[in-house]
């Protein structure tokens, strides 16, 4: 069965650092490319950042680029968001998400974690 | 960027059809994913690529696309279906940036 189990939420002060963690099981982690989306209190969902497989290509949403640096450990079985300079629009619930695809032209994200709540305030 | 534009909120009767639609630019280019979001959980895929359904999702749901604009359909509504529904694609770029659309909240009356 495949999980996405996220971690490393919390509250934080603007300004402040906190670093999300996702554990995948069930499925060869280093295949498969991975994605962080997150969703504001209230809000619709935003894609935040990609990685593939082997981490050599990473993309971010123009809101978070040069505040946070994706990354991955296929050894551990691991996706990370390093999260840096946070703000108060940066409070949301964070997922991971892996990416799938039928053929070019058809990508998807097939399964999500539960989400780790991330609370920017003073 | 790209932008991806969704109704706010439809409602249907219950047993009956609904038609929710996503448009974007993208869309000419990409299949939209559809998700299901229910209160409190994490978003589930229900349609991708031209009309596929994920293991365990029933076939009342069924995906199509023209243009730029994708359209997610319910057929036969049921209580459980009431939820907010996602459509998302890659962007216009082509590369893997994506774009989620804004939502719409189905309301099985």
């Amino acid at each position: 069965e495949v999980q996405l189990v996220e971690s490393g939420g919390g509250l934080v002060q603007p300004g402040g650092s906190l670093r999300l963690s996702c554990a995948a099981s069930g499925f060869t982690f280093s295949s498969y490319e991975m994605n962080w989306v997150r969703q504001a209190p209230g809000k619709g969902l935003e894609w935040v950042s990609y990685i593939s497989s082997s981490g050599s290509t990473i993309y971010y949403a123009d809101s978070v680029k040069g505040r946070f640096t994706i990354s991955r450990d296929n050894a551990k079985n691991s996706l990370y968001l390093q999260m840096n300079s946070l703000r108060a629009e940066d409070t949301a619930v964070y997922y991971c998400a892996r990416e799938g695809s039928l053929h070019s032209g058809s990508y998807f994200f097939d399964y999500w974690g539960q989400g780790t709540l991330v609370t920017v305030s003073s | 960027s790209s932008e991806l534009t969704q109704d706010p909120a439809v409602s249907v009767a219950l047993g009956q059809t609904v038609r929710i639609t996503c448009q974007g630019d993208s869309l000419r280019s990409y299949y939209a994913s559809w998700y299901q979001q229910k209160p409190g959980q994490a978003p589930v895929l229900v349609i991708y690529g031209k009309n596929n359904r994920p293991s365990g999702i029933p076939d009342r749901f069924s995906g199509s696309s023209s243009g730029n604009t994708a359209s997610l359909t319910i057929t036969g509504a049921q209580a459980e279906d009431e939820a907010d529904y996602y459509c998302n694609s890659r962007d216009s770029s082509g590369n893997h940036r994506y774009v989620f659309g804004t939502g719409t909240k189905v309301t099985v009356l």
